[in-house]
């Protein structure tokens, strides 16, 4: 079925560690996500991989640093990173890029929660 | 600017209620529209989608939605909510021109028993 698989779950990392979230999926999608989501806030975009290539970069502070490997996985590389910056971090993937017609649904991870002290 | 708007910030509601929540968006063109729920502390999931055809549109759980194209609106429904139906509804939109989602700002539901 629809799987999208984020580790790890829980990360906490002080101001001056690098870390890194990562993202799988195996349902053959080859547009990737990552988003940020606050407390009962709307996730809010911040890149699209497409065919393993950075699509959209929605202006993220270079703290935040993408990479996709191959067409199954995502990564999201921390480092510097301010408290501001804790929140869930939401992986996602469709089949092809979003846009209307094209019968494309988006599907999210479970995220991984940062905390950054 | 182009918008997904919830109106419902927080709802709260007993047990066995219905339930209609707004969501409406400012494009212009064809859209896709769908409805995410939020369980606390849990991922988003997809509850229902509407690409084309029946507006009427029946998802998981026994919600449905609306598409009522004049409007711009796809309000989410449940003819009886409950307890379990505490969490997060979030609507997004994904329009012709756009390579992303947007979603609305969402509602917070809240079911006593």
């Amino acid at each position: 079925d629809t799987e999208v698989t984020q580790t790890p779950k829980h990360l906490v990392m002080g101001m001056t560690n690098k870390k890194s979230l990562k993202c799988e999926q195996h349902m053959g999608h080859r547009a990737m996500y990552w988003y940020k989501q606050k407390a009962k806030k709307p996730p809010e975009l911040m890149f699209v991989y497409s065919y393993e290539k950075l699509s959209i970069n929605e202006s993220v502070p270079s703290r935040f640093s993408p990479e996709c490997p191959n067409s199954s996985l995502l990564n999201l590389h921390l480092h510097a990173l301010q408290p501001e910056d804790s929140a869930l971090y939401l992986c996602a993937s469709s089949q092809g890029l979003l846009r209307a017609n094209s019968g494309n649904t988006i599907y999210f991870g479970e995220g991984s929660w940062l905390t950054v002290v | 600017a182009q918008s997904v708007s919830q109106h419902n910030h927080h709802v709260i509601l007993s047990e066995a209620a219905s339930l209609e929540l707004g969501c409406n968006y400012s494009y212009g063109g064809t859209v896709n529209l769908f409805w995410y729920v939020q369980y606390p502390g849990q991922h988003l999931q997809l509850l229902l989608k509407y690409f084309s055809g029946d507006p009427l549109v029946k998802g998981i759980k026994g919600f449905e939605a609306e598409f009522i194209k004049s409007k711009f609106s796809f309000n989410l429904r449940k003819p009886s909510v409950q307890w379990s139906d505490t969490a997060e509804y979030f609507c997004a939109v994904n329009a012709r021109t756009g390579n992303q989602f947007y979603f609305g700002t969402g509602t917070s539901l809240t079911v006593i028993p």
